[in-house]
């Protein structure tokens, strides 16, 4: 186990509404990245947020918002939900700025219906 | 779980027997590179990393092998067991920037 938690393990939202996801990061890591992972493929980079500041983004629109708190933990927050986000969404945590040894959480599986 | 390896590439691997996955990389700024393991309903867990200047890296039953020259990366496992059937992902790091580009990804299945 990486440390790395996230939660809630699963959701099923509508189209349109909102959703939040939460993830706390392994100790002693103070950044945290974001992925989505789609049924069958890679993890695709959304954003990474270091010192409570996004430090990159990936090409995602700007509906996908996060944040990163005090003690490193962090949100993702995506706004008027598509069907196409239903994936798996994947936190990482890592050292510094870099994105050297990234460990991740058991992600939280999003469905949009 | 939920099945991570829809319609990817797959290897059969009997047992004891060693694997050997690839992977083929894009960038040639990139100068680092992960190896990972991806069970169904879990994360990806890190197995090995290695730098642009390396070209072999040994783990734990585990060796990572760097081409620089065809961009090519391949990950050897010696005596496949039942728990190392996953799905295996490369990643690489261009550059110093701070994100990780992963490949598709490979299923092995190990046969017992």
């Amino acid at each position: 186990e990486t440390g790395v938690t996230q939660s809630p393990t699963h959701l099923i939202k509508t189209r349109g509404q909102q959703v939040t996801l939460r993830c706390s990061s392994q100790s002693g890591h103070n950044t945290v990245s974001w992925y989505q992972q789609a049924l069958g493929q890679g993890p695709q980079f959304i954003f990474q947020y270091y010192r409570e500041e996004e430090n990159g983004r990936g090409n995602f629109p700007p509906r996908f918002s996060g944040l990163q708190f005090p003690n490193y933990s962090s949100e993702l927050n995506v706004n008027a939900l598509e069907l196409d986000d239903s994936a798996l969404y994947l936190c990482a945590s890592s050292w510094g700025d870099r994105s050297y040894e990234q460990y991740f959480g058991p992600g939280t599986r999003l469905t949009v219906t | 779980g939920e099945s991570v390896g829809l319609h990817l590439p797959t290897l059969s691997v009997q047992e004891g027997d060693n694997s050997i996955i690839n992977c083929a990389y894009s960038n040639s700024a990139s100068d680092y590179f992960i190896w990972y393991k991806q069970e169904s309903g879990k994360g990806p867990q890190f197995i090995i990393d290695i730098r642009s200047n390396m070209d072999k890296r040994q783990g734990q039953r585990v060796t990572v092998l760097l081409n620089k020259t065809v961009k090519h990366l391949s990950l050897q496992i010696a005596a496949t067991q039942p728990g190392d059937s996953a799905v295996y992902f490369c990643a690489e790091n261009i550059g110093g920037n701070n994100r990780l580009a992963f490949g598709k990804g490979n299923q092995v299945v190990v046969i017992p």
